[in-house]
C-alpha cells in the first residue's frame, strides 16, 4: 500500500520557468511533510518542509503548498535552474506515533538550459 | 560542521554473508534512522534509534538489526544476505525523535551489492 505517491516519474522544464512537482498521500494522520532532492551517488538533501497547520511555506526559490482536504502537496521551484536537475522525493510523517518518514517514489526533474 | 557520515561507501558481499554498516550523526543529534533504497523506489524505513533505544522498526525481517552507541553513532547489521538486499542504505540523523517539525539529514549512503 503506497501511502505517498508521486505519479509523475519525470518532468522537463526550461531554465527560468516554474517547476511544479506533485505528491498525493492517503493517510489523514500524516502531519508533517518534507521535500528532499537527490543527486546520483549522494544521499537525499533536505529542501523544505511544512506542517499540517499551514498551507504554504516558502524558502527562496522553493515553495511548498499543502491541500489537506485533497491530501495533496506540491513543490514549486521558481525560477528553475539547471542545477535543480535531480530526483525529488516527498515524504510524510506523524501517522504511526514514531517519526519515520514515508517516501514517495520520486520525480526526476530535468531543467533544460 | 561535518554532516552525517557513513562507511563504507560501497560494499560487495556474497549471498549468505553478514554485513555491518556504520553511521556517525551530525554533532548534537541524538536520533539515528536507517533507510533502504532500491532502484526506482523511495527510501524505506528500517529502524529508528534515540538515546540508544530502538524507537521504531519498519517491515523488515529479523535478519536486520541495529544498535546505537553512547556517542550516538550507529551500526546496521544484516545477516544471511540475499540478492534482494542489494540497495543503497541511508542513515539519517535528527535532533529528536518525537518532535514536530523535525527534519532529518541524510548521509551519502552505503551501496551494498550482494552477488
Amino acid at each position: 500500500d503506497q501511502q505517498v505517491k508521486q505519479n509523475s516519474p519525470s518532468l522537463s522544464v526550461q531554465e527560468g520557468r516554474i517547476s511544479i512537482l506533485n505528491c498525493d498521500y492517503t493517510n489523514s494522520m500524516f502531519d508533517y511533510f518534507l521535500w528532499y532532492k537527490k543527486y546520483p551517488a549522494e544521499g537525499p538533501t533536505f529542501l523544505i518542509s511544512i506542517s499540517s497547520i499551514k498551507d504554504k511555506n516558502e524558502d527562496g526559490r522553493f515553495t511548498v503548498f499543502l491541500n489537506k482536504s485533497a491530501k495533496h502537496l506540491s513543490l514549486h521551484i521558481v525560477p528553475s535552474q539547471p542545477g535543480d536537475s535531480a530526483v525529488y522525493f516527498c515524504a510524510a510523517s506523524g501517522a504511526s506515533g514514531t517519526y519515520k518518514y514515508i517516501f514517495g517514489t520520486g520525480t526526476r526533474l530535468k531543467v533544460l538550459a | 560542521d561535518a554532516g552525517v557520515t557513513q562507511s563504507p561507501t560501497h560494499l560487495i558481499k556474497t549471498r549468505g554473508q553478514h554485513v555491518t554498516l556504520r553511521c556517525s550523526p551530525i554533532s548534537g543529534h541524538k536520533s539515528v534512522s536507517w533507510y533502504q533504497q532500491v532502484l526506482g523506489q523511495g527510501p524505506q524505513f528500517i529502524f529508528q534509534y534515540y538515546e540508544k533505544e530502538e524507537r521504531g522498526r519498519g517491515n523488515f525481517p529479523d535478519r536486520f538489526s541495529a544498535r546505537q552507541f553512547p556517542n550516538y553513532s550507529s551500526e546496521l547489521n544484516v545477516n544471511a544476505l540475499l540478492l534482494g538486499d542489494s540497495a543503497l542504505y541511508l542513515c539519517a540523523s535528527s535532533l529528536v525523535w518525537n518532535g514536530m517539525n523535525t527534519e532529518a539529514f541524510f548521509g551519502q549512503g552505503t551501496r551494498l551489492t550482494v552477488v
